[in-house]
Order: structure tokens, then C-alpha cells, then sequence
């Protein structure tokens, strides 16, 4: 049974570039969360999917965007981008709606440098 | 607001020890979870264990248990028989209302010494 899965592992882009991470949740899970983690840092939430919608949003720009497939997939999309929005980016996948349970499952990131 | 505290930036322990990792914290809600997640050099957040606020009885996990004081708003991490496997980042989250959203601590650093 696979995990949570995202890509790419690594990714190196240009300040005002548009950039987009994948995030593929465990099997039998419908929600998935996003996070920032910035070096030295706690994680930060983004933003959650369910049902394809977004249902709850952290203090994060609408240049912070996402998606939610039917399959339950998902894809954050960051647009131009600053030297701040360098960070590693976790995805997370539950049941139910709900954001934090202690059956959310964390993937293991993709590493963001802005250049 | 809900705010979590970890005030330990590293702590070391000689490996088959048992080790404690404080986190305060401070939400308005009455309904609340605090959950403790390692993250290993990899990356990959890896979830611990679980409190919910309403819970008499302190969370156990194999070797790792929750120390839950509800008036100190404390729940520090207790790992016991620590492993050289225990190295790791440690996470202290909660979430609390209707919706959960979570806020995290800052991380304490665990070095298990051979």
C-alpha cells in the first residue's frame, strides 16, 4: 500500500517564476493539506482540499494556489515567486475533512529553491 | 489564536535512556488535539502519537507517552529506552476548534548518543 507520494523531490526556480507541486495521498484518503516548512522552522498550513474544494486556508497569499482531482490528488501552485517562498513543501493526507488527525499521513516533501 | 512552545532547541540522551521533550501550549478552545510528529533527515513527518483534550488518561505508544497536565497546558513527549533511530527533528502540533487547523512548535532536536 503506497504512501503519501509527491514530486518532485527537488525543484530550482527564478524569482517570478510560477512553479507547481504534485501530491498523490495514501490509498483509501480523501483530503489533502499543505504545508511550508522553512529552514529551522515548524511547519505552516497552506491550505486543505476535500471533495475538491478549498476548505480551510492558513495566512498564505492567493499567490498561493491550489487543486484537488477526483482521483484526490492535488497540485499547489505558487506564482511569482519571491526568495522567501524557498521552503520544503509537505503534503499531507487524511479522512474525513479534517485537517490535523492521527490518521494524517505526511509525504516526504519537495525541496523549493528560489533563485 | 492557538500558540505551541517548544522551548528545548537540542537535547541529547545516551541511547536505552528515556528522554523528555516539553511543549506548552495556549488555545481559548476547549475541544483540542495535540498530536507529536519525529521528522528524520529524509524529510517525511512522521506522526507519534495523539491527546485529545477531553482524555483522562495520558497517550501511550510503545515507547514514546504523552505527559498531559491540562492546567499547566503542558504535554511534553516522554520517549523511553531511547534508540540511535530516535535521532530526529520532534514536532509538538495542535489543533483546535471545529476545523483543526494546526499550528506547530519550532522543533527540538534529539541526538541519541551509542
Amino acid at each position: 500500500d503506497a504512501g503519501v507520494t509527491q514530486s518532485p523531490t527537488h525543484l530550482i526556480k527564478t524569482r517570478g517564476q510560477q512553479v507547481t507541486l504534485r501530491c498523490s495521498p495514501k490509498s483509501g484518503h480523501d483530503t489533502v493539506s499543505w504545508y511550508q516548512q522553512a529552514l529551522g522552522q515548524g511547519p505552516q498550513f497552506i491550505f486543505q482540499y476535500y471533495e475538491e474544494e478549498e476548505r480551510q486556508r492558513g495566512n498564505f497569499p492567493d499567490r498561493f494556489s491550489g487543486h484537488q482531482f477526483p482521483n484526490y490528488s492535488s497540485e499547489l501552485n505558487v506564482n511569482a515567486l519571491l526568495l522567501g517562498d524557498s521552503a520544503l513543501y509537505l503534503c499531507a493526507s487524511g479522512r474525513g475533512g479534517r485537517v490535523l488527525t492521527d490518521t494524517q499521513y505526511f509525504g516526504p516533501g519537495t525541496r523549493l529553491t528560489v533563485l | 489564536a492557538q500558540k505551541i512552545t517548544q522551548t528545548q532547541p537540542g537535547m541529547f540522551v545516551q541511547e536505552k535512556e528515556a528522554v523528555t521533550l516539553d511543549c506548552t501550549y495556549d488555545t481559548s478552545d476547549q475541544s483540542y488535539g495535540l498530536f507529536w510528529y519525529k521528522q528524520p533527515s529524509s524529510g517525511e513527518m512522521i506522526f507519534l502519537i495523539y491527546q485529545g483534550s477531553y482524555d483522562e488518561q495520558n497517550a501511550t505508544e510503545g515507547r514514546y507517552s504523552l505527559n498531559f497536565q491540562k492546567a499547566r497546558k503542558s504535554a511534553n513527549l516522554v520517549i523511553s529506552a531511547s534508540q540511535l533511530g530516535d535521532s530526529a527533528m520532534y514536532f509538538c502540533a495542535m489543533g483546535s476548534g471545529g476545523s483543526y487547523i494546526p499550528t506547530f512548535g519550532r522543533g527540538t532536536s534529539l541526538i541519541v548518543h551509542p
